[in-house]
């Protein structure tokens, strides 16, 4: 099993439509959680960064985490096709590795 | 900019001949690392670097080799490159030595090796 999962989609979803992206994991330990976007032909860059539980919101992005599951989430609200591109959860415990997850790529139609 | 720049964006070439990816960064960061990305596998760390001379296997080292003798560059060896090396490559940096301190990644290298 691996340490973290990752839905790889592909995820289709009209404009304007709520997307949820989600992970799951399986080391208790992990503290630190972060959602990355890549863009195709680009290198991941940072969307979402959370420590321990609870949610997170920045403009339409909400990270949410939920410890007692092993379970995160990513919430676009009011999705853009500008929002169109592989996301990538990536966690880690205090003085251990960043693990990633597989990525799921979305498409947001017009 | 602040950025984590790699050369070449593409890359062709054959079994068994060496090459060398760059990656440069301009944000005087300690922590350097690179990355190989999969279909289905996600990103798996090949080698990261914690300061100038100090560097260490990740989770993919097997054919790959890494120097880091200044503060800015990290290169990418592949002294004998083989078609299961074919992937996407990334190096990224960031200011802390710690998992937790976020990656800025630079815009990736696509190697075939045939």
């Amino acid at each position: 099993q691996k340490e973290v999962e990752q839905d790889p989609g592909p995820l289709s979803v009209p404009e304007g439509a709520i997307v949820s992206l989600n992970c799951t994991y399986s080391n208790s330990a992990f503290q630190y959680f972060m959602w990355y976007r890549q863009y195709s032909r680009k290198g991941p860059e940072l969307l979402m960064y959370t420590y321990s539980s609870g949610n997170k919101e920045d403009g339409r992005f909400t990270a949410q985490v939920d410890k007692s599951s092993k379970y995160i989430s990513l919430f676009i609200r009011d999705s853009q096709p500008s929002d169109s591109a592989t996301y990538l959860c990536a966690m880690s415990a205090p003085q251990g590795k960043l693990i990633f997850g597989q990525g799921t790529e979305l498409s947001v139609k017009p | 900019e602040a950025q984590v720049t790699q050369n070449p964006r593409y890359l062709i070439t054959v079994t068994g001949k060496k090459l060398t990816v760059t990656c440069s960064q301009n944000m005087n960061h300690e922590y350097m690392s690179w990355y190989r990305q999969d279909p289905g596998l996600g990103l798996r760390q090949i080698y990261y670097s914690m300061n100038v001379e100090v560097t260490d296997k990740g989770d993919v080292p097997e054919g790959y080799k890494v120097s880091r003798k200044e503060k800015r560059n990290f290169p990418l060896i592949l002294e004998s490159p083989s078609p299961n090396q074919t992937s996407l490559y990334f190096c990224a940096s960031s200011p802390l030595v710690v998992s937790s301190s976020p990656l800025h990644f630079g815009n990736g290298t696509r190697l075939t090796v045939t």
